[in-house]
């Protein structure tokens, strides 16, 4: 199972930039998918999630509004479209596949097992 | 948005040694909560996931602990490959937030 990242480089604040993710050796359509960011020498900030059919997405909120999760299952692909970029996006961007740990009805558990090797994105002038 | 803090926010610690480190939700997130480590220019790795539950393939030096608001994330025995930065996530609500990290360092 694999998952890798493009689309990163560097962008003009005001900017956008689409990343993607495609993902293989497992059913891509049957996961949850997640981009989580790191800026430089910082910590990590999850991003934004979409659901197996992409009926649900949920962003953080410091991109709701700019950014947008997307996937194309036939396509086994992830994307983010990032508009308006800010110098404060500048980060890694990596994808992970959650795989969503149901233990009963109403409970379950988010738990990122496959992750991509990160695309930097630098939103500078 | 949930905060998460971990703390202590790095430690230098010797092979072999009992390490724990501890994450606190600015309010409870029942046992919505998982640990991450990662190493320099790698991306980051699943420990484990609802509070507890070890990911397949991880050695069972780590475990995890809590509920509610205070959570642990504890190494038994400490490897040299273990040197890395520690990262808790709590997925009770959205947004997701990460804590800080706690970096862990020879000593």
């Amino acid at each position: 199972a694999q998952l890798v990242e493009s689309g990163g480089g560097l962008v003009q604040p005001g900017g956008s930039l689409r990343l993607s993710c495609v993902a293989s050796g497992f059913t891509f359509s049957s996961y949850w998918m997640t981009w989580v960011r790191q800026a430089p020498g910082k910590g990590l900030e999850w991003v934004a999630n979409i659901k197996q059919d992409g009926s649900e997405r949920y962003y953080a909120d410091s991109v709701k509004g700019r950014f947008t999760i997307s996937r194309d299952n036939a396509k086994n692909s992830l994307y983010l479209q990032m508009n308006t970029l800010r110098a404060e996006d500048t980060a890694v961007y990596y994808c992970a596949r959650d795989q969503d740990i149901v233990v009963a009805p109403t409970v379950g558990y988010d738990a990122f097992d496959i992750w991509g090797q990160g695309t930097m994105v630098t939103v500078s002038s | 948005a949930i905060q998460m803090t971990q703390s202590p926010s790095s430690l230098s610690a010797s092979v072999g040694d009992r390490v724990t480190i501890t994450c606190r939700a600015s309010q409870g997130i029942n046992n919505d909560l998982g640990w991450y480590q990662q190493k320099p220019g790698k991306a980051p790795k699943l420990l484990i996931y609802g509070t507890s539950s070890l990911q397949s393939g991880v050695p069972s030096r780590f475990s995890g602990s809590g509920s509610g608001t205070e959570f642990t994330l504890t190494i038994s025995s400490l490897q040299p490959e273990d040197f890395a930065t520690y990262y808790c996530l709590q997925d009770r609500i959205y947004p997701r937030t990460f804590g800080q990290g706690t970096k862990v360092e020879i000593k």
